[in-house]
């Protein structure tokens, strides 16, 4: 079976420190990595896409990806009280399908 | 771009009555969208894959018959819930995959449902 796993947290930073959010997947050949953020009563919002190994950044954002280690890590530097939410990584297989496995999520609150 | 729409955004309705909700990709084409179940303080739960012109692929334990979903074109989805009862209210995502930008896929913002 498939797995994505996540600590659920909650994982709480002072605002302006960095956030760090684990992943790790069980399948390995696993082709594309999404990070969604997720607020609460609201559906998922897409932040994050990486599919090769290494760091990719986008603003305050960096995915993090090691296929070898089948992990992925996003960093959230300059945290605020806005990415209070819960972060969510997702995984696809590849080989034509595009259906998301998703963990269950890492609650981050960022404390003014 | 790559926004996906819902309506509506929230519904009420009775007993025993059927709900349809639209799931829209607005400025790009999705031969396949997903729609998803997901209630309080739970994980999304994908409930079935609509492609374009066929039928959808329904997860399981999910009841094709009760979930109707029709994808008639490369832009439109719809969820139509039959003989809803109390047991099926709670919130419904589709999102929609959007094959020219890496197979990402986006989330509409959600339908709430509530049968009384």
């Amino acid at each position: 079976q498939k797995e994505v796993e996540q600590n659920s947290g909650p994982l709480s930073v002072p605002e302006g420190a960095i956030a760090s959010l684990n992943c790790t997947y069980s399948d390995r050949g696993s082709q594309s990595f999404f990070w969604y953020r997720q607020y609460s009563g609201k559906s998922p919002e897409l932040i994050m896409s990486i599919y090769s190994n290494g760091d990719k950044e986008d603003g305050r954002f960096t995915a993090q990806l090691n296929k070898a280690s089948q992990y992925v890590s996003l960093l959230i530097r300059d945290s605020q009280p806005s990415d209070s939410a819960t972060y969510l990584c997702a995984v696809t297989p590849g080989a034509g399908s595009y259906q998301l496995t998703f963990g269950k999520g890492t609650k981050l609150s960022v404390i003014p | 771009g790559a926004v996906v729409s819902q309506h509506p955004s929230w519904v009420i309705c009775k007993s025993g009555t059927s709900v349809k909700i639209e799931c829209r990709s607005l400025d790009f084409q999705a031969t396949t969208m997903f729609w998803y179940r997901q209630f309080p303080k739970q994980s999304l739960m994908l409930m079935a894959t609509s492609n374009e012109g066929s039928k959808a692929t329904y997860e399981q334990g999910v009841e094709k018959d009760k979930f109707l979903i029709n994808h008639a074109s490369l832009t439109l989805s719809t969820l139509t819930v039959t003989s809803a009862h109390p047991e099926d209210s709670s919130f419904y995502i589709c999102s929609a995959l959007a094959s020219g930008r890496n197979h990402e896929q986006f989330f509409g913002p959600g339908t709430r449902l509530t049968v009384l």
